[in-house]
């Protein structure tokens, strides 16, 4: 059974860092492109950005608003996909997803979702 | 960026009925088009990915359609548990993008 355990959210001021986890068992790790994703309070989905696996590069993109804050890493002997967030705006409070992306680029397994909170 | 548009934003429907999602996007994405579900306060469900192909487990209820610009969530028969909001997602190119979802409410 595919599972995906995020950890690492929390309460923490505009301006500071925080670093999320994302434990992954049921498949294999090392040959999956994994992704996270956020919903913010009364918002829809948001993709936040994706890396690749160590075949295809293992490179990484991510959408405009966190571009340059945030960096997503992966640890393949830990089967561990990470966030590190940075520089953290209110505008960032959100329960963050990882998921595991599919053969057809699809979010084919997800997280159970931890919240980040920004705030003062 | 493509931008993806589903409508209606929301809706009322009763058990039993028939309901369609149409979603749109600013350029060709190919069959790049998946479904997801989300009730309140759980992690999103993959229901159908590559615009057709049903995700194991889901039911055959649920159907998608279309390619290029235009597509179609279908639920042929609304159940109890379908009450929930539905977004799209293109993966055709980054950053990837998710429509802003429809809320399915009961009638």
């Amino acid at each position: 059974e595919v599972q995906l355990v995020e950890s690492g959210g929390g309460l923490v001021k505009p301006g500071g860092s925080l670093r999320l986890s994302c434990a992954a068992s049921g498949f294999t790790f090392r040959n999956a492109w994994m992704s996270w994703v956020r919903r913010a309070p009364g918002r829809g989905l948001e993709w936040v950005g994706r890396i690749k696996t160590r075949t295809d590069g293992g490179t990484t993109d991510y959408a405009a608003p966190v571009q340059g804050r945030f960096t997503i890493s992966r640890d393949d002997s830990k089967n561990t996909l990470y966030l590190q967030m940075n520089s953290l705006k209110t505008e960032d409070t959100a329960v963050y997803y990882c998921a595991a992306v599919g053969g057809s680029l699809q979010f084919a397994y997800w997280g159970q979702g931890t919240l980040v909170t920004v705030s003062s | 960026d493509i931008q993806m548009t589903q409508s209606p934003s929301s809706l009322s429907a009763s058990v039993g009925d028939r309901v369609t999602i149409t979603c749109r996007a600013s350029q060709s994405i190919s069959s790049y088009l998946n479904w997801y579900q989300q009730r309140p306060g759980t992690a999103p469900k993959l229901l159908i990915y590559a615009a057709s192909s049903l995700q194991s487990g889901v039911p055959s209820t649920f159907s998608g359609s279309g390619s290029g610009t235009d597509f179609t969530l279908t639920i042929s028969s609304l159940q109890p548990e379908d009450f929930a909001t539905y977004y799209c997602q293109q993966s055709s190119s980054a950053p990837w993008t998710f429509g802003q979802g429809t809320k399915v409410e009961i009638k």
